[in-house]
């Protein structure tokens, strides 16, 4: 079936460093999605990308769809304590113009933010 | 508040017990999905609805997990003769067709 590796696994940064995380698939994916999780709770949707190469932004936050239609990353500038939390990439494929709707999720990268 | 909501948030039970969670998903969305995610872990999808069809089902949903949406609004899912493997977090979300989806806070079950 489809996997999505996430890397890295965790990061430990200090306040107002750059971060920069990225998943691949094994196979296509024709939408990936950006989600933040924070202990307890469900996902959260950062970001969605739905044309290969499309670059988009929300706010400190900037995710881009492969070309390849195989991989996306997501960057986050400038980090602040409260970006502190688990990241996970999900991507899933369309057929015949119709959404699947299963998303395959990535292992998740544990995100920890020093003052 | 309009996002989507699960009941209850956490659920202790003992092996062999059923237990059935409920989820309601934002108002206008006519798909509705359920997954299972372990500590570590990211979801994995069990099961979803469009309106009131149950679409797909995943291989994790063995026969003791039942999910419904009789009238395509609110969804349930049971699981019959619960085991400790089954302790996970349920989450539910929901989305307009071929939009992104949109997770409710999930049901942890731990089961003793």
């Amino acid at each position: 079936g489809q996997q999505l590796n996430q890397s890295p696994q965790s990061m430990f940064i200090q306040e107002g460093e750059d971060v920069s995380m990225n998943c691949t698939s094994s196979s296509i994916f024709n939408t990936w999605l950006w989600y933040k999780q924070d202990p307890g709770e469900g996902p959260v949707l950062l970001i969605a990308l739905y044309k290969a190469g499309e670059l988009t932004s929300n706010g400190r936050l900037t995710a881009q769809f492969g070309i390849t239609r195989k991989d996306s990353f997501l960057n986050i500038s400038a980090s602040i304590p409260s970006d502190v939390g688990i990241y996970f990439c999900a991507g899933s494929s369309n057929a015949g113009g119709t959404s699947y709707g299963k998303l395959t999720f990535g292992q998740g990268t544990i995100l920890t933010v020093h003052p | 508040d309009t996002g989507v909501s699960q009941d209850p948030r956490h659920k202790i039970t003992k092996r062999g017990q059923n237990v059935t969670f409920r989820c309601d998903p934002i108002s206008e969305h006519n798909r509705l999905y359920w997954y299972r995610q372990t500590l570590g872990q990211g979801p994995e999808f069990l099961t979803y609805f469009q309106n009131e069809a149950q679409l797909e089902k995943s291989r994790l949903l063995s026969d003791r997990f039942s999910a419904e949406r009789p009238k395509g609004s609110f969804s349930t899912l049971e699981i019959q003769r619960t085991e400790q493997g089954d302790s996970a977090m349920y989450l539910c979300a929901s989305s307009r067709v071929g939009d992104e989806q949109f997770f409710g806070p999930g049901t942890r079950l731990t089961v003793l």
